[in-house]
């Protein structure tokens, strides 16, 4: 199994400033995600952060507004830019192999 | 499309009834994986089924994955009030991206 942390737990910004989240992972793992939730929905897949290279974004969600940095097996970040009420959500991240994930607790972002 | 739909969306028993939470796809799935996520908390891994047929049991959770893997489901016996919460199946890509189900809220009334 694996343990993921994340931070900051939550935070309140004010619209056009810009989030940076950290996950870690207190092991290598091959896959990390990042997903956003709202509250009582399914979760969002964003991207697939690739150690080394630039992140796989899925449809609606593009670098310039989620740039997302992963420099080893074990850490990944996730920058919410130019921030607009409309990303208040709850971010979570994920990692782990083909076979299961493990998930962080959470980010959970209000943009005024 | 890439998501999986779960019916129902709630689901609301008396402790002690069974529940069961079907989860359906248009394309065959190549493994379905299923998570609890608890009110206020994050998803947690709860099995992985990768054979058509297959049949696996946790204890009082029982899940089957269809002949033609295109859908899966999972049914709780005699639910406890620790079974609060809202269950998602998953489906692996290609491309190792992970797409959740819809989700079934399930709430247990002592």
């Amino acid at each position: 199994s694996a343990v993921i942390s994340q931070k900051p737990s939550r935070d309140i910004c004010q619209r056009g400033t810009s989030l940076t989240i950290q996950c870690q992972v207190d092991s290598q793992v091959t896959m990390m995600f990042w997903y956003r939730q709202q509250p009582g929905q399914s979760l969002t897949l964003i991207a697939t952060a690739n150690q080394g290279s630039e992140a796989t974004y899925e449809s609606g969600f593009v670098i310039d507004k989620f740039p997302i940095s992963r420099p080893n097996l074990t850490f990944s970040t996730l920058t919410v830019s130019n921030m607009s009420p409309e990303d208040s959500s709850i971010y979570l991240c994920s990692g782990g192999s083909a076979d299961t994930q493990y998930f962080g607790p959470g980010t959970r972002l209000t943009v005024l | 499309g890439q998501q999986v739909m779960q019916i129902p969306q709630y689901q609301h028993v008396q402790e002690g009834e069974d529940f069961t939470t079907y989860c359906n796809s248009s394309t065959t799935l190549s493994n379905i994986q299923w998570y609890k996520q608890r009110p206020g908390g994050h998803p947690v891994f709860l099995i992985q089924l990768v054979k058509s047929g297959e049949v696996k049991k946790q204890k009082r959770l029982t899940f089957q994955f269809g002949e033609a893997k295109k859908n899966s489901s999972l049914h709780i016996t005699a639910t406890q009030t620790t079974d609060v919460g809202t269950y998602f199946c998953a489906r692996l890509l290609s491309g190792n991206q992970f797409y959740f189900g819809t989700g079934t809220s399930l709430t247990v009334i002592p």
